[in-house]
């Protein structure tokens, strides 16, 4: 089954205690991204990545980190968290190229006390 | 930064009836993707209109689109319980996909 997958799916944890969200995607896809969603504000992109080491800021960049080594996965890095990184985290992935829908993991609901 | 604001911000209405969501947006685009997400989930496709199509079908979905205005509508035709969700329009200025921007959203409940 084509799919993105998240790990974990939930996430208590405490402010400064690095973490890693991982993504992963079954599709052969060049594009991938994070977003994160908040009451009001919508999905933010945080950062993407159009290939393998290639990797760019999105809207939202400050307080993450990602890397890009293989194709099928793009961890989520917070090096050190803060609770205004309390959120929801979605990876997406598509096709690289125009008029390409995304497809989107499941989520992963985060909350750093 | 938002691109696309969603208007109304939260639709009810009776199963079986139409309902229309409209987004407006700022700056120039290569095309406009609609998507649903069930609470707490992630995000679904559901249809994507070319900065050159002024209108689109998919099923029970209808989706217009006025660059003069920078605004797009989705309709939902003989709406259904499940189609309650929150709607996201998203805009793509280049066409590559790596600059998606999404709205805040609206989210529609389909009263049985």
């Amino acid at each position: 089954e084509a799919q993105v997958t998240q790990n974990p799916r939930y996430l208590i944890t405490v402010t400064g205690k690095k973490l890693t969200v991982t993504c992963s995607q079954n599709m052969n896809h060049e594009y991938m991204s994070w977003y994160r969603q908040d009451p009001g504000l919508g999905l933010r992109q945080i950062y993407y990545s159009m290939n393998v080491e290639v990797t760019d800021k999105g809207d939202v960049p400050e307080g993450y980190k990602v890397s890009r080594k293989e194709k099928r996965n793009f961890p989520l890095i917070l090096e050190s968290p803060s609770p205004n990184q309390t959120s929801l985290y979605f990876c997406a992935s598509t096709v690289w190229g125009a008029y390409n829908e995304q497809f989107f993991g499941p989520g992963t609901r985060l909350t750093v006390l | 930064s938002q691109q696309g604001e969603e208007d109304p911000q939260a639709l009810s209405i009776q199963e079986g009836e139409n309902a229309t969501m409209n987004c407006s947006y700022k700056t120039s685009i290569n095309n406009l993707q609609w998507y649903r997400q069930n609470s707490g989930r992630g995000l679904v496709h559901l249809i994507l209109i070319r900065s050159n199509e002024r209108e689109k079908h998919s099923g029970r979905l209808r989706v217009t689109l006025d660059t003069s205005k920078k605004s797009s509508s989705l309709l939902i035709t003989a709406s259904r319980a499940a189609d309650t969700a929150s709607y996201f329009c998203a805009t793509d200025p280049k066409g590559g996909n790596e600059k998606l921007t999404f709205g805040t959203g609206t989210r529609l409940t389909i009263i049985p």
